[in-house]
C-alpha cells in the first residue's frame, strides 16, 4: 500500500522560500510519478506539477521560474521548492502519486499547513 | 488554459436521493475528467478517472458520464457517509485544473 507524508516548516516568512518533503513508502520511487498539489483554504485543489523518477518534469505554468521539484530515489521521498513566496502560497501542500494513463491523482498524503506570513 | 465549473456549488438531499453534480469544461476535453471526493481535514480521494471509470473499492453507488465540455457525477443511492466535497479535474491538457466544488450535505 502506498504510503505519503509530508514534512516540513509550517510557517515561511514572504519572499523566503517554502521547502517540504514527501516520505514515500510501501512502492518503489521508479513505479510512479510524483505530483505536488496545494489547496488554498477554502478553495479548491490546485495542480503544482510533477516529476518523474528520471527528472522528467511538468510544471504549472503560473509558477514558472518559482518551483523546483526533485526525486531522491535512494531516500525514499520527493522534495518541493517554491522560492518568493507571499501570501497567496498560504495553503495545504500534498504529494501524489500521478496516474499511468493520464494526470489523475490516485494516493495521496495527508498535507502539510504552509502560512506564509 | 482550460477553465472548470461545477454546478450546483452546494446541495442537500436525504439519504437513499439520487444526487447529480456537472462539471462544465471550457473547451473540449473528450473524456479527460477525473472526480475526488475529499471530507473535512481531509486529503481528496480519487472516485473516478477518465470520466466514468470507477477506481477500484470505491461503491458502485457512484457512476460517472459525459465527454466533450459536459459531465456529471451521480451517486445513485446517497449514503451519510457521502456528505462531502466534491471536485472534477480536467487530465487532458495543463494546468491540470480542478473544478471549485460542489459541497454535499445530508438533510
Amino acid at each position: 500500500q502506498v504510503q505519503l507524508q509530508e514534512s516540513g516548516p509550517g510557517l515561511v516568512k514572504p519572499s523566503e522560500t517554502l521547502s517540504l518533503t514527501c516520505n514515500v513508502s510501501g512502492v518503489s520511487m521508479t513505479v510512479h510519478d510524483w505530483a505536488w498539489i496545494r489547496q488554498p483554504p477554502g478553495k479548491g485543489p490546485e495542480w503544482l506539477g510533477h516529476i518523474s523518477y528520471v527528472g522528467t518534469k511538468d510544471f504549472n505554468p503560473s509558477l514558472e521560474g518559482r518551483i523546483t521539484m526533485a526525486v531522491h530515489v535512494s531516500g525514499n521521498y520527493i522534495s518541493l521548492r517554491l522560492m518568493s513566496v507571499t501570501s497567496a502560497d498560504t495553503a495545504v501542500y500534498y504529494c501524489a502519486t500521478r496516474g499511468y494513463s493520464s494526470p489523475y491523482f490516485d494516493f495521496w498524503g495527508q498535507g502539510s499547513l504552509v502560512t506564509v506570513s | 488554459d482550460i477553465q472548470m465549473t461545477q454546478s450546483p456549488s452546494s446541495l442537500s438531499a436525504s439519504v437513499g436521493d439520487r444526487v447529480t453534480i456537472t462539471c462544465r469544461a471550457s473547451q473540449s476535453i473528450s473524456t479527460y475528467l477525473n472526480w475526488y471526493q475529499q471530507r473535512p481535514g481531509s486529503a481528496p480521494k480519487l472516485l473516478i478517472l477518465a470520466a466514468s471509470d470507477l477506481k477500484s473499492g470505491v461503491p458502485s453507488r457512484f457512476g460517472g458520464g459525459g465527454s466533450g465540455t459536459e459531465f456529471t457525477l451521480t451517486i445513485s443511492s446517497l449514503q451519510p457517509e457521502d456528505s462531502a466535497t466534491y471536485y472534477c479535474q480536467q487530465s487532458y491538457s495543463p494546468p491540470y485544473r480542478f473544478g471549485p466544488g460542489t459541497k454535499l450535505q445530508i438533510k
